[in-house]
C-alpha cells in the first residue's frame, strides 16, 4: 500500500536551517511528480513546492521562494525540503502528497505531517 | 498570489446538500479546469475528493460532485451526513510562477 512518512520537523531558532524528508514506499517513486503542503496551526492550508518525477523541474509559492529547496533522490524513494532562513511564519506542519500520475492534480496520497516550529 | 476565496462556514442538516463556493481569478480557476477539493478533519491530513473539476477519485463517495461557473467553482455535496462535518479546501492550479494556489477553506456542520 502506498505510504508517505515525513521527518525531520522540530523547533529551530530563527534564521536557521532545517532539512524535512518524506520516505515514500508501497509505489513506484520515479514515476510521480511529488509536493510539499505546508498548515499553520489553526490556519488554512499553502501550497509550498512541487518537483517533477526527475527532478528537472521544480516549482515553489512565492512566500518561500529563494528559502526553500525542494530535491529528490528516486534510488532512496525519498522526497526533501531543505529550509533555510527560517522565519517564524513558516512554523506549520508540513505534508509531502502524492501527484495523480502524469496529471497536475495532487494529493491522491498524503503523508502524516511533521511540525516545524520557528521559535527562539 | 492571492488565497481564493470560500465562505468561512456551510451547515446543513443530515440528508440535506449544500454547496461551498471557491472565488479565483482570470488567472486561476477562470483559465483552466484544473480546481481539486480537498477535505480535513480535525487533527488528519487532507484527503482529495474531486480532482480536474469534476472527477472523483476511486472510493471518494458519489455524494460529493464539483463544477465551474466562470471564475468560480462549486462542490456539493448530498446526502449530507454526520461524517461529513470537516474542514473543505479547494485548490486551483495557475500556471506558470507560483503554480498552484489553495481557498480559505470552509468549515462544515452537520446540524
Amino acid at each position: 500500500q502506498v505510504q508517505l512518512v515525513e521527518s525531520g520537523g522540530g523547533v529551530v531558532q530563527p534564521g536557521r536551517s532545517l532539512r524535512l524528508s518524506c520516505a515514500a514506499s508501497g509505489f513506484t517513486f520515479s514515476d510521480y511528480t511529488m509536493h510539499w503542503v505546508r498548515q499553520a496551526p489553526g490556519k488554512g492550508l499553502e501550497w509550498v513546492a512541487a518537483i517533477s518525477y526527475d527532478g528537472s523541474s521544480k516549482y515553489y509559492a512565492d512566500s518561500v521562494k529563494g528559502r526553500i529547496t525542494i530535491s529528490r533522490d528516486n534510488s532512496k524513494n525519498t522526497l526533501y525540503l531543505q529550509m533555510n532562513g527560517l522565519r517564524p511564519e513558516d512554523t506549520a506542519v508540513y505534508y509531502c502528497a502524492r501527484a495523480l500520475r502524469g496529471l497536475i492534480s495532487f494529493g491522491d496520497y498524503w503523508g502524516q505531517g511533521t511540525l516545524v516550529t520557528v521559535s527562539s | 498570489q492571492s488565497a481564493l476565496t470560500q465562505p468561512a462556514s456551510v451547515s446543513g442538516s443530515p440528508g440535506q446538500s449544500i454547496t461551498i463556493s471557491c472565488t479565483g481569478t482570470r488567472s486561476d480557476v477562470e483559465s483552466y479546469n484544473l480546481v481539486s477539493w480537498y477535505q480535513q478533519h480535525p487533527g488528519k491530513a487532507p484527503k482529495l475528493m474531486i480532482y480536474e473539476g469534476s472527477k472523483r477519485p476511486s472510493g471518494v463517495s458519489n455524494r460529493f460532485s464539483g463544477s465551474k461557473s466562470g471564475n468560480t467553482a462549486s462542490l456539493t455535496i448530498s446526502g449530507l451526513q454526520a461524517e461529513d462535518e470537516a474542514d473543505y479546501y479547494c485548490c486551483s492550479y495557475s500556471g506558470s510562477g507560483s503554480p498552484y494556489v489553495f481557498g480559505t477553506g470552509t468549515k462544515v456542520t452537520v446540524l
